[in-house]
């Protein structure tokens, strides 16, 4: 596997359901990422790791839980979610947070969500 | 709050033809600004990156140039080709690699 994998690519889950989105990169980076993308909205972050420590978390509701047990893994735990929740959750990585061309962040494929 | 807009939301052009992508943003204290392409249903791929000390960066037929005073981007891609048929974002860095998104321009380039 190379560069940024998430798994699973695409999620059903009802409103009582805990379910977990994993991403995966293989790029050595520092720097891990969570994105929502809602049709027709601009893609909002959500949560940013650097070494393993989150450096930000943008107002994201308590039933978005990340975690980031390395560098190279990061989880989004989801529970009791509403409908509007569903949309495409991107997963990125850079290899650092300062604001250089060697951070360039690079993106999965991401997870298409839909709660009933 | 940095704001991002992009201009047109949607753009179909015939093959071979040169188009001009642009992007607007409200607070010119900005690290760099990243242009992504995003083929439906998937991720983003990074096309180019300029920092904010740069002009322009140039990437085969795509090139990017930046004016931060006036807060503005703009794509260029030259010979279309039905290929480039893409979802383009423009991300703006306002620190620690907090990027602030655009909504994008949806190109649609014909055969």
């Amino acid at each position: 596997e190379t560069g940024v994998t998430q798994t699973p690519r695409h999620l059903v889950m009802g409103m009582t359901n805990k379910k977990s989105l994993k991403c995966e990169q293989h790029l050595g980076h520092n720097a891990m990422y969570w994105y929502k993308q809602s049709a027709k909205k601009p893609l909002e972050l959500m949560f940013v790791y650097s070494l393993e420590e989150r450096v930000e978390n943008n107002s994201v509701p308590s039933r978005f839980s990340p975690e980031c047990p390395n560098s190279s893994h990061l989880f989004l735990h989801l529970h009791t979610l509403q409908p509007e929740d569903s949309a495409l959750y991107l997963c990125a990585s850079s290899p650092g947070t300062s604001g250089n061309s060697y951070n360039e962040q690079f993106f999965g494929p991401g997870t298409r969500l839909t709660v009933l | 709050k940095q704001e991002v807009t992009q201009i047109p939301a949607a753009l179909s052009v015939p093959e071979g033809e040169n188009l001009v992508l642009n992007c607007s943003f409200t607070d010119s204290a900005i690290y760099n600004l990243q242009w992504f392409r995003q083929d439906p249903g998937k991720g983003l791929t990074s096309l180019l990156l300029i920092q904010s000390s740069q002009r322009e960066q140039t990437s085969g037929r795509l090139n990017a140039s930046l004016d931060k005073s006036s807060g503005r981007s703009t794509l260029y891609i030259a010979a279309s080709q039905p290929g480039d048929s893409a979802t383009y974002l423009c991300a703006v860095n306002t620190g620690f690699q907090k990027l602030v998104f655009g909504t994008g321009t949806r190109l649609l380039v014909s055969p």
